[in-house]
Order: structure tokens, then C-alpha cells, then sequence
């Protein structure tokens, strides 16, 4: 069973750092790009971060570019999410995502709550 | 970057009715395009991918169609547990890029 499994949500100050992390099993973690997810309380979902699948291409969303790094180990099978510079806004459930594939859609963990307060 | 353009926003529909929601993209995306299902308090959940193909373990009155811009999901006969937003999402190039959603509602 694939399964995908986020960490490391909490509730953190403006201007503050939080590391989030997701734990891979089921598959064949180096077959697919990863990413991170985020949805705000009753919003939409909104891309933050992707990585390929060597972890040497990485991707991130306007909104959070200079603030997020994402990385990836895949002799672990982790992907980590390392943020920074934290506002209100970033406030959100954060998902990983199993990229889409020619053979399935994307795979989802449960989620890990970030929220940004004083 | 590629926007992704979902109508309606909402929709209210009964039991055993027919449903179409449509996706539009702001270029041409071929078939890269996956089709989410939501439920209160869940992680989505794959329905679609490829445009057309249905992923393991979704029920067949679910379809997805399109390809370039413009794609549809339908739900032949919506079913209880069908009450839900759905969302379609393009992966042919970042920044991947979610629609804005269409939650489906009981009339």
C-alpha cells in the first residue's frame, strides 16, 4: 500500500522557521517527482514545492520562493519541507503529493498543520 | 505559468442526475491533466489522470475527457457518496496548477 506520511506541523511565530517532513512506503520512491500541497482553512489547493525524482530540480510556487527550500533523500525515502520567513498567510494544511504518472494520478498523505500566529 | 479554469464553482445536483464539470487550461497541456475528488476533512483523492483514465478502485460512472485546453469529468449517476469538490490539476510542467474547484452539493 503506498502510503505517505507528513510531519513536523505546529504552530509557530511570524517571521519564524518550521521544518515539515514526509515519510514514503509501498513504492518505488525514486520513480517519482514529489511535492508539496497546501490548503488554507475552507480555500483551494495550492502547489508550493516540487523535486524530480534525483532531487536535483526543484520547483516552488512565486509566493514562497526564497523562503522554502525543498529536498529530497532517497535512501531514506523522505522529502522535507525547510521554511522560513514565515507569515500569516503560509497558514495552511500542508500535503505531500506522489507526483501524477502515465499509470496513476497523484498520491496524497493525510496532511500536517502549519499555523502561523502570535 | 499555466492557469486552470474550473467551472461552476458549485453546483447543486440529486441523486441519479447526470454531472459535467469542465476544466480549462490557459495553453495547450495535451493530457497531462488528473482529476481530484475531495471530501470535508479528507486529502484528495485520484479519479482521473491522463485526461481519460480512470484510476485503480474509482467507480466507472466517473469519465474524464479533453485533451489541449478544454476537459470534462462526468459522474453518470451521482451517488450519495458523491457529494464532494472536485479539483483538475495540469502536471505537464511547473508550477503545477490546480483549478479553483467545483463542490458538489445535494439539491
Amino acid at each position: 500500500e503506498v502510503l505517505l506520511l507528513e510531519s513536523g506541523g505546529g504552530l509557530v511565530h511570524p517571521g519564524g522557521s518550521l521544518r515539515l517532513s514526509c515519510a514514503a512506503s509501498g513504492f518505488t520512491f525514486t520513480d517519482y517527482a514529489m511535492n508539496w500541497v497546501r490548503q488554507a482553512p475552507g480555500k483551494g489547493l495550492e502547489w508550493v514545492s516540487g523535486v524530480d525524482y534525483r532531487g536535483v530540480s526543484t520547483y516552488y510556487a512565486d509566493s514562497v520562493k526564497g523562503r522554502f527550500t525543498i529536498s529530497r533523500d532517497n535512501s531514506k525515502k523522505t522529502m522535507d519541507l525547510q521554511m522560513s520567513s514565515l507569515t500569516a498567510e503560509d497558514s495552511a494544511l500542508y500535503y505531500c503529493m506522489r507526483a501524477s504518472s502515465t499509470t496513476t494520478g497523484g498520491v496524497w498523505g493525510q496532511g500536517t498543520l502549519v499555523t502561523v500566529s502570535s | 505559468d499555466i492557469q486552470m479554469t474550473q467551472s461552476p464553482s458549485s453546483l447543486s445536483a440529486s441523486v441519479g442526475d447526470r454531472v459535467t464539470i469542465t476544466c480549462r487550461a490557459s495553453q495547450g497541456i495535451r493530457n497531462f491533466l488528473v482529476w481530484f475528488q475531495q471530501k470535508p476533512g479528507k486529502a484528495p483523492k485520484s479519479l482521473i489522470y491522463a485526461a481519460s483514465r480512470l484510476d485503480s478502485g474509482v467507480p466507472s460512472r466517473f469519465s474524464g475527457s479533453g485533451s489541449g485546453t478544454e476537459f470534462t469529468l462526468t459522474i453518470s449517476t451521482l451517488q450519495p457518496e458523491d457529494f464532494a469538490t472536485y479539483y483538475c490539476q495540469q502536471y505537464i510542467s511547473f508550477p503545477l496548477s490546480f483549478g479553483g474547484g467545483t463542490k458538489v452539493e445535494i439539491k
